[in-house]
């Protein structure tokens, strides 16, 4: 499957506690993104790389949230002192810089704080 | 900022008929893109079909074509020959370049659509 990958499917957390997330794009994209989704919402934009540099970010994205992408290949997106209206499904989405705008996504995770 | 509308929260459909999604956006800019995503229950976003706004035509892809009015800032979904495959939540999507790189989505809340057997 060369499609977009996302690690792990489900957490259940404790507020308070830190958690981390993995998303592998398709190999030759470049760009990189970030959303999160709450139920009955459409995903909203958290925060965008190309290549191993993070060149947006949304202010939803607050202090306790960073994002990696160290070599340019995966990300990581880490919280820090979880609340529970954290809880939500993050998705990741991949393109390829230069071709055309279209995003494709990966399954996400769902964040259940309790 | 852009904002999307979709005001049809929930809708059905009998299979082997036509549905359409209506989609209605807010923007100052005059080139972007629209797509619809396809969500199915407990699985990822597909992405149905694009725009580009400088194109006049509309576009298709098999069953799925769009009706867009630039003027109208109206961007509708039409199904054809609905499938039970078709179960799910559709999402109107609108693409700006942000001018740092990326291209960033900006969603409506979804509509629900169940084909019925």
């Amino acid at each position: 499957d060369t499609g977009v990958s996302q690690d792990p499917r489900h957490k259940i957390t404790k507020r308070g506690q830190n958690v981390t997330f993995r998303c592998d794009p398709i190999s030759e994209h470049n760009r990189l993104y970030w959303y999160r989704q709450t139920l009955g919402q459409g995903p909203e934009f958290l925060t965008y790389f190309q290549n191993e540099a993070q060149l947006e970010k949304s202010r939803l994205l607050s202090d306790r949230f960073s994002a990696e992408r160290p070599k340019g290949s995966f990300s990581t997106l880490e919280i820090q002192r979880t609340e529970q209206g954290d809880s939500a499904m993050y998705l990741c989405a991949s393109s390829l810089a230069g071709g055309s705008p279209e995003q494709y996504f990966g399954p996400g995770t769902r964040l259940t704080v309790t | 900022a852009q904002t999307v509308t979709q005001s049809q929260p929930e809708m059905s459909v009998q299979e082997a008929e036509t549905v359409t999604l209506s989609c209605t956006y807010d923007t100052s800019e005059n080139n972007y893109y629209l797509f619809w995503y396809k969500q199915p229950p407990s699985r990822q976003m597909i992405l149905v079909i694009r725009q580009e706004a400088y194109k006049q035509q509309n576009a298709t892809e098999n069953r799925f074509s769009v009706n867009f009015q630039k003027a109208a800032k109206s961007f509708s979904l039409k199904i054809s020959d609905s499938q039970l495959g078709d179960t799910a939540m559709y999402f109107c999507a609108f693409c700006l370049y942000s001018g740092a790189g990326s291209y960033q989505l900006t969603f409506g809340k979804g509509t629900k659509l169940s084909v019925i057997p």
